[in-house]
């Protein structure tokens, strides 16, 4: 069965600071993983994807992902926070029959002016 | 492009009432899904379909029925609603999965109040 567990379910940062949300996943094959990010009563949009090429995927806005086998990780990271990345983030697995993603429970990400 | 549009987007409703919330797509995506997001518990799958009409169920499936009688459009019916079912409504649309086409594309979604 494929599952993602989200570490935290909420991150505060001051703007300007890195920003690091965890996520692990449990899967039995090589996966599709993925970030969404979520702004307050808006749709869900893609930051990033990872797909078996290369391991350090780079998204919008400046965030990265690296996917590590060894540690089932994916976490989300990006250098500099920005006022505007407050929002809530979600870690999702594709399933291995190609018709189900998976979602963790998210992390809201708040940055402190 | 519009991508994938739900329609309403927003719904009050009283115990008992039925409704159907209706979702478009019109990049040929042959997989669609219906989601509800409650607070703390992410997105869970409700039903979704591999093709024309084919449906299946999710994780969350009990009083909600779907159809998709054409390609682009999927959907989700209450045939009697409950205050359980407050909650926010996506539709997503992804494509066969290939190497290259992997991601789900989502809706702005669906705010269903039942009082």
């Amino acid at each position: 069965a494929q599952s993602v567990t989200q570490l935290d379910s909420h991150v505060s940062v001051s703007e300007g600071t890195p920003v690091l949300l965890r996520c692990n996943y449990s899967s039995s094959y090589s996966p599709s993983l993925f970030w969404y990010v979520q702004h307050p009563n808006k749709g869900l949009q893609l930051l990033l994807k990872y797909t078996s090429a290369a391991t350090l995927v780079k998204g919008i806005n400046g965030f990265e992902a690296e996917f590590k086998k060894s540690e089932t990780s994916f976490h989300l990271t990006k250098p500099s926070a920005h006022m505007s990345d407050a929002a809530e983030y979600f870690c999702v697995v594709r399933g291995n029959t190609g018709n189900q993603f998976y979602f963790g429970t998210g992390t809201s990400l708040t940055v402190i002016p | 492009n519009a991508g994938v549009t739900q329609t309403p987007k927003f719904r009050v409703l009283k115990t008992g009432q039925s409704m159907t919330l209706l979702c478009a797509q019109d990049m040929n995506h042959e997989y669609m899904y219906w989601y509800r997001q409650d607070p703390g518990m992410g997105l869970r799958l409700i039903h979704y379909s591999v093709g024309e009409g084919t449906t299946a169920k999710g994780e969350v499936p009990d009083g909600y029925n779907v159809s998709r009688l054409k390609k682009q459009n999927f959907l989700l019916g209450l045939e009697s609603a409950a205050p359980s079912q407050t909650s926010v409504y996506f539709c997503a649309s992804s494509n066969i999965w290939t190497d290259m086409n992997t991601e789900a594309f989502f809706g702005q979604g669906t705010r269903l109040t039942v009082v």
